[in-house]
């Protein structure tokens, strides 16, 4: 299986703010990547697919990037309604996600 | 409107069975690859199996290889996971959802329904 392993844990900033989240693959996946937004009792929302697509009706503010084995998730001038976990997956292979950022208002 | 209702969940002994469903519309159920992802009380998200459109392909991650069954009814628009002998490492969220085309991403997810597994 490839292991995502994502960082930091757990984040805080403030209003305005621009968050950056990283993943890291336990072997070249090729752009195969996507990030889930998971807000507090609700189910995962698609974010960014092929590494730095932006899925449908996404706010421009999110974007990603990367290549090979390091992406990152970039959230400018962060909302309030930004407050979420958030999951990177490879599928380059059987899908695998990284363990999640919980990110929180300074 | 794409929409995914899961049912079935609750609670159920180590060693017994459930079985999950996931009602789906909005969209040509049948064109879509399906699959079912569970999330451990505060923990992460785990793949669990995919179905192929026509239902003619299964896949699974290993530790559920052998107890659960993933299948769909493409006439009925419904999604299901038959799940046996029981452990309580299952006890988890399981979400229903749908595959990008042709993608292993998933583009659409349902509310999710909880299974917890204990005596």
């Amino acid at each position: 299986d490839i292991q995502m392993t994502q960082s930091p844990a757990s984040l805080s900033a403030s209003l305005g703010e621009t968050v950056t989240i990283e993943c890291r693959a336990s072997e070249d996946i090729y752009n195969g990547l996507a990030w889930y937004q998971q807000k507090p009792g609700k189910s995962p929302q698609l974010l960014i697919y092929n590494a730095n697509s932006l899925h449908t009706g996404v706010p421009s503010r999110f974007s990603g990037s990367g290549s090979g084995t390091q992406y990152s998730l970039k959230i400018n001038s962060l909302q309030s309604e930004d407050v979420a976990s958030y999951f990177c997956q490879q599928y380059y292979d059987y899908p695998t996600f990284g363990g999640g950022t919980k990110l929180e208002l300074k | 409107e794409v929409q995914l209702v899961e049912s079935g969940g609750g609670l159920v002994q180590p060693g017994r069975s459930m079985k999950l469903s996931c009602a789906a519309s909005g969209f040509t159920f049948n064109n879509y690859d399906m699959a079912w992802v569970c999330q451990a009380p505060k923990k992460g998200l785990e793949w669990v199996a995919t179905i192929s459109y026509d239902g003619s392909s299964t896949y699974y991650r290993d530790s559920v290889k052998g107890r659960f069954t993933i299948s769909r009814d493409n006439a009925k628009s419904t999604l299901y996971l038959q799940m046996d002998s029981l452990r309580s490492e299952d006890t988890a969220t399981y979400y229903c959802a749908r595959h990008r085309y042709l993608r292993n991403y998933f583009d659409y997810w349902g509310q999710g329904v909880m299974v917890t597994v204990s005596s």
